[in-house]
């Protein structure tokens, strides 16, 4: 079974700009993965940000964006708030079974 | 707007089975997504269990797919999980979701695997 790669942690100031990234061990994540993106608050369920890469939801902030980025999936989060202090996790699609990076914890400090 | 609830026992015994049910209102389980579960133990990151269509085509996680049976009952609206031999390692957060263009979580349902 494939391995999905995230950041364990990273910190960004309040209004500066991060890239939060997803690799796999399989190759370069290309758009046949799927990359998804999510947020996870303490105590509460995810949040889907990023379908098919790129695509954001209606509730999705226009500070994020979804990316492929030197062959892994990319979450840049522009303008950071305090509000986005969460653990986001990516998924890649292979072929049918979906595997979730391990996450990473983002801290607005 | 999509709503999931999942419901279930919250407590299993070891070498029993996990069966959860997922029902999904404010739409039709008949759409185009696929309807994947997710679990997450105590502490630690999201696992992707399985998820299955409307017509039955399911998709498992090859960790897990010995144990796991994921079907849906397209008249009632639901979809459900079953994951036999539990052991302590399958305690965890359950989740049911919907994923794509329309994409829902449920608020998640605490699984413990204990005698």
């Amino acid at each position: 079974q494939a391995v999905v790669t995230q950041e364990p942690s990273l910190t960004v100031s309040p209004g500066g700009t991060v890239t939060l990234t997803c690799g796999s061990s399989t190759g370069a994540v290309t758009s046949g993965h799927y990359p998804y993106w999510f947020q996870q608050k303490p105590g509460q369920a995810p949040r889907t940000l990023i379908y098919d890469t790129n695509n954001k939801h209606s509730w999705t902030p226009a500070r994020f964006s979804g990316s492929l980025l030197g062959g892994k999936a990319a979450l840049t989060l522009s303008g950071a708030q305090p509000d986005d202090e969460a653990e986001y996790y990516c998924l890649l699609s292979y072929s049918g079974p979906g595997v979730f990076g391990g996450g990473t914890r983002l801290t607005v400090l | 707007q999509v709503q999931l609830q999942e419901s279930g026992p919250g407590l299993v015994k070891p070498s029993g089975t996990l069966s959860l049910t997922c029902a999904v209102s404010g739409g039709s389980i008949s759409n185009s997504n696929w309807w994947p579960w997710v679990r997450q133990p105590p502490g630690k990151g999201l696992e992707w269990i399985g998820e299955i269509y409307h017509d039955g085509r399911t998709n498992y996680n090859p960790s897990l797919k010995s144990r796991v049976t994921i079907s849906v009952d397209k008249s009632k609206n639901q979809f459900s999980l079953k994951l036999n031999s539990v052991t302590a390692a399958d305690t965890a957060i359950y989740y049911c979701a919907t994923l794509g263009a329309a994409s829902y979580w449920g608020q998640g349902t605490l699984v413990t695997v204990s005698s």
